[in-house]
């Protein structure tokens, strides 16, 4: 059962316009949305992240957005570096009114490509 | 460096063989935690610890698998009888703190493990 869900395995994109990468989710009791960025041979590193109490957060050309209703949330890199290609993952936390440990649940990621 | 560091870097043995894979966390985290990545898929949890103790021991897949954090820093996951299936990257991270607080968690760069 996947908890987390990154319907696009990959998204390509031209240098300087916007990418929109997507995460759909199905566990009501998650309350803490993640995205990380991933190199090949590296771990993942944490690029931003929301709690469920906001709809928006950003962090200079990254801005996540969350959307508790439908239960889906999109990273948005506006302008698109060359840089920026990686696998993009999503991940969730069920914070549990704030006694979680921070068990993170990924969707299956997204590569992004952007071309110069 | 300063950063989490996983030992070996890839691994290759034979259907049936033990394999041990070690985590060198960031010195002072005392939460860590292992994940399995299979190709194509996000990492999924697979065992949390604080301190010494595995708080959370849900996600490992069977009695196969088993890790341990004697002193609290360097941890090993220990797998029994590896079976093909077992082939993925295994993720270590560590945060600050487990309980109660969402810390950002930092990954080692993983160990590829192949059984033949």
């Amino acid at each position: 059962d996947q908890q987390v869900k990154q319907n696009s395995p990959s998204l390509s994109v031209q240098e300087g316009r916007i990418s929109i990468l997507n995460c759909d989710y199905t566990n009501s009791m998650f309350d803490y949305f993640l995205w990380y960025k991933k190199y090949p041979a590296e771990g993942p590193t944490f690029l931003i992240s929301i709690s469920s109490i906001k709809d928006k957060n950003e962090d200079g050309r990254f801005t996540v957005f969350l959307n508790k209703s439908a239960k889906h949330l999109s990273l948005h890199i506006v302008p698109s570096q060359p840089g920026d290609s990686a696998v993009y993952f999503c991940a969730a936390i069920d914070n549990a009114g704030g006694t979680s440990y921070g068990k993170l649940t990924f969707g299956q990621g997204t590569i992004l490509t952007v071309h110069p | 460096g300063a950063g989490v560091s996983q030992t070996p870097s890839n691994k290759v043995t034979e259907k049936g063989k033990y394999v041990e894979l070690r985590c060198d966390p960031i010195s002072g985290h005392t939460a860590l935690y292992w994940y399995r990545q299979s190709l194509g898929q996000g990492p999924e949890f697979l065992i949390y610890f604080q301190g010494t103790g595995a708080a959370d021991d849900s996600g490992l897949p069977n009695d196969r698998f088993f890790a341990v954090r004697p002193e609290g820093s360097v941890s090993t996951l220990k797998i029994q009888r590896t079976e093909r299936g077992d082939s993925a990257v295994y993720l270590c991270a560590s945060s600050p703190q487990g309980y109660g607080l969402i810390n950002e968690q930092f990954f080692g760069p993983g160990t590829r493990l192949t059984v033949l």
